[in-house]
């Protein structure tokens, strides 16, 4: 069955350290997106990218990085940069970037301990 | 504020109720999608839409572009439709952009 998965689900780092998470989808997808996700507020988008080797920063990418090196997989470091890096990130793709119908992983729990 | 509001934050009902979960938004949107994130965290769509009413088992979703405002209603509820609800509205500006309400965090009890 087609889908996106994350990984890994939960995940504890130490402050400074840097940390990848992984997305791969199997839907032939164009475009990909991460989002972040903190009680009591929507998501919030933090990079995106609508074909192979090209990304946009989103709404809150201080301190994240990504890449696009293959249409299936678009991973997320969070950098040492990040002054609260302890959320939910989502991954999500969908055929184009806009109005079009949303496909989401099931997720990666980030603590900073 | 918000551009998009969703209410209300928090909902317990008994089973059987019928359930209304609203959503207002103050921008220009090309399409409005409700969005179901079960306790794991993982989020799955339940509906697109633009305009008029969709139907899918005994979720109901409906818009008024006029008004501004979506509903999400789920007839007959069970305890399995305990989920968090999320409502988000692809707005037009320039280029389109998700704009994602706070969620409501529904609880059926048996």
């Amino acid at each position: 069955d087609g889908g996106i998965t994350q990984s890994p689900k939960y995940l504890f780092r130490k402050e400074g350290q840097n940390v990848t998470l992984s997305c791969e989808q199997n839907l032939n997808h164009d475009a990909m997106y991460w989002y972040r996700q903190d009680p009591g507020q929507g998501l919030r988008l933090i990079y995106y990218s609508q074909i192979v080797n090209d990304f946009q920063k989103g709404d809150i990418a201080e301190g994240y990085s990504v890449s696009r090196e293959k249409k299936e997989s678009f991973p997320l470091t969070v950098t040492s940069a990040q002054k609260n890096p302890t959320a939910f990130y989502l991954c999500a793709s969908s055929i184009q970037r806009g109005r079009r119908e949303l496909f989401f992983g099931e997720g990666s729990r980030l603590t900073v301990l | 504020k918000n551009e998009v509001e969703q209410s209300p934050q928090n909902l317990t009902a008994q089973e059987g109720e019928f359930i209304t979960i609203n959503c207002s938004y103050s921008v220009g949107i090309s399409a409005l999608h409700w969005l179901q994130q079960h306790p794991g965290g993982g989020i799955v769509s339940l509906f697109m839409l633009s305009s008029g009413k969709k139907k899918h088992g005994r979720l109901i979703a409906t818009i008024n572009i006029q008004e501004k405002h979506s509903s999400l209603h789920i007839t007959a509820s069970h305890p399995r439709d305990s989920a968090v609800y999320i409502c988000a509205a692809s707005i037009i500006q320039g280029a389109q952009k998700l704009v994602f309400g706070q969620g409501t965090r529904l609880t059926i009890n048996p």
